[in-house]
């Protein structure tokens, strides 16, 4: 168990809808990532947020967005959802920025987002 | 743009061979190199890493290497047994950058 949490573990819904991904970081770890992994495309950064503030952007669509919390967690909102956005969207913590990785980064388990 | 190319995509080995993984950056920025491993339904978990002040880590079974001039890092495992089975992915990270290279599935045959 790494520490980090993310819910849903599992996401079905229809084109065109919203979807919220939620992301709690380990204690103390200021730092959370979103990454996106699809079966053709790897794992691609999505968005890092440091203590509340964005800190590093990646490849995330103009139809996703994502916020940090006071209390650290971290939400990654995706809308006018597409078939192609069906996907595993892992969330990572650490303790300093860094690099957009920073010194050691834990994962979570993922939410597997499946539109229909 | 900056990628990661990373080879082969799959391996397999016999229990007690060693694998290795290489990739290479073309991001002359980056600094910080991870190496993560993804079993089946879990997330990436960060095995070993290397700064770019550095040529060689090792921890146990893993080593990785780093020749910043070629940009080239790889990632070495002795004495494989069925438990490295997994996806590993290599990242090359700058500042405010990571870009992990596509992975490579390992398999370790008993």
């Amino acid at each position: 168990d790494s520490g980090v949490t993310q819910t849903p573990k599992h996401l079905i819904t229809a084109t065109g809808q919203r979807v919220t991904l939620r992301c709690s970081p380990r204690s103390g770890d200021l730092s959370v990532y979103w990454y996106q992994q699809s079966l053709d495309q790897g794992l691609q950064f999505l968005i890092q947020y440091y203590n509340g503030e964005e800190r590093a952007k990646g490849n995330i669509l103009e139809r996703f967005s994502a916020q940090q919390f006071p209390d650290l967690h971290s939400e990654l909102n995706l809308s006018s959802l597409e078939l192609g956005d069906s996907a595993l969207y892992f969330c990572a913590s650490s303790v300093t920025p860094g690099s957009t990785v920073g010194t050691e980064a834990f994962f979570g388990q993922g939410t597997r987002l499946t539109v229909v | 743009g900056e990628n990661v190319e990373q080879h082969p995509s799959t391996l397999s080995v016999q229990e007690g061979d060693s694998a290795v993984i290489k990739c290479t950056y073309s991001d002359s920025a980056s600094n910080y190199f991870p190496w993560y491993k993804q079993e089946l339904g879990k997330g990436p978990q960060l095995i070993i890493d290397i700064r770019s002040n550095v040529g060689e880590k090792k921890d146990q079974r893993i080593a990785v290497t780093l020749n910043k001039t070629a940009k080239h890092f790889s990632l070495h495992i002795t004495e494989t047994q069925p438990e490295d089975s997994a996806v590993y992915f290599c990242a090359a990270t700058s500042y405010d950058k990571v870009i992990f290279g596509p992975g490579t599935s390992l398999s370790v045959i008993p």
